[in-house]
């Protein structure tokens, strides 16, 4: 669906380089999160947004910080990119009371 | 925090049996439970869910059955077709919290 995307799609980097991802929603909604999947592990919280400028940290937030500058766009940073970090990242939001709409992920590979 | 275990990790069925995902929880002020079908290549998609005030919520061929007291509930997929076939996730959470806990995730097969 539109109402949620994310970019890059893909991207390689190299580990020690900063990586930044982007999620933008059209939805308006008020809660923002960021996933990441692993084999075995299923989808893992790593930061959340209860609004602008109104960030918190979940189970896996080492490594990564969150910037929520507008409503709509929740951004997810790895300050130094490791090979841990290869992974699939999505990002969620919800107006509040109902299920999250995904966006379709960011496959990020750490070399 | 909440802890979501999901079972199996795996599972094939024939086309037209049924499929049964279970999924327990270790919060027990979790009281939103949803579950999520993904797609090869797509983000999850919420397909039903439940809150800790129903028991058994329906719709169409999948339905969901919560067990409070025991801390698990389970999703039901009846006459099952090959466009089944998917990752299914199970989570919870409280609701004024608005963060899901999420399961290990099982991947269904439906065979032909």
């Amino acid at each position: 669906d539109a109402g949620i995307t994310q970019s890059p799609r893909h991207k390689v980097t190299e580990t020690g380089t900063p990586v930044t991802l982007r999620c933008h929603q059209t939805e308006n909604h008020r809660y923002m999160y960021w996933y990441r999947q692993d084999p075995g592990h299923g989808l893992r919280l790593i930061h959340y947004s209860y609004g602008v400028k109104d960030t918190d940290k979940g189970e896996v937030s080492d490594g990564y910080s969150v910037s929520r500058s507008k409503t709509e766009d929740f951004l997810l940073t790895l300050e130094s990119a490791t090979s841990s970090q290869t992974s699939v990242y999505f990002c969620a939001s919800t107006s509040g009371g109902l299920g999250y709409t995904f966006g379709s992920g960011t496959r990020l590979t750490v070399v | 925090g909440e802890n979501v275990e999901q079972h199996p990790s795996t599972l094939s069925v024939q086309e037209g049996d049924s499929a049964v995902i279970k999924c327990t929880y270790s919060d027990s002020a979790s009281n939103y439970f949803p579950w999520y079908k993904q797609e090869l290549g797509k983000g999850p998609q919420l397909i039903i869910d439940i809150r800790s005030n129903v028991g058994e919520k329906k719709d169409q061929r999948i339905a969901v059955t919560l067990n409070k007291t025991a801390k698990h509930f389970s999703l039901h997929i009846t006459e099952t077709q090959p466009e089944d076939s998917a990752v299914y996730f199970c989570a919870a959470s409280v609701s004024n919290d608005y963060k899901l806990s999420f399961g290990a995730g099982t991947t269904v097969t439906v065979r032909a």
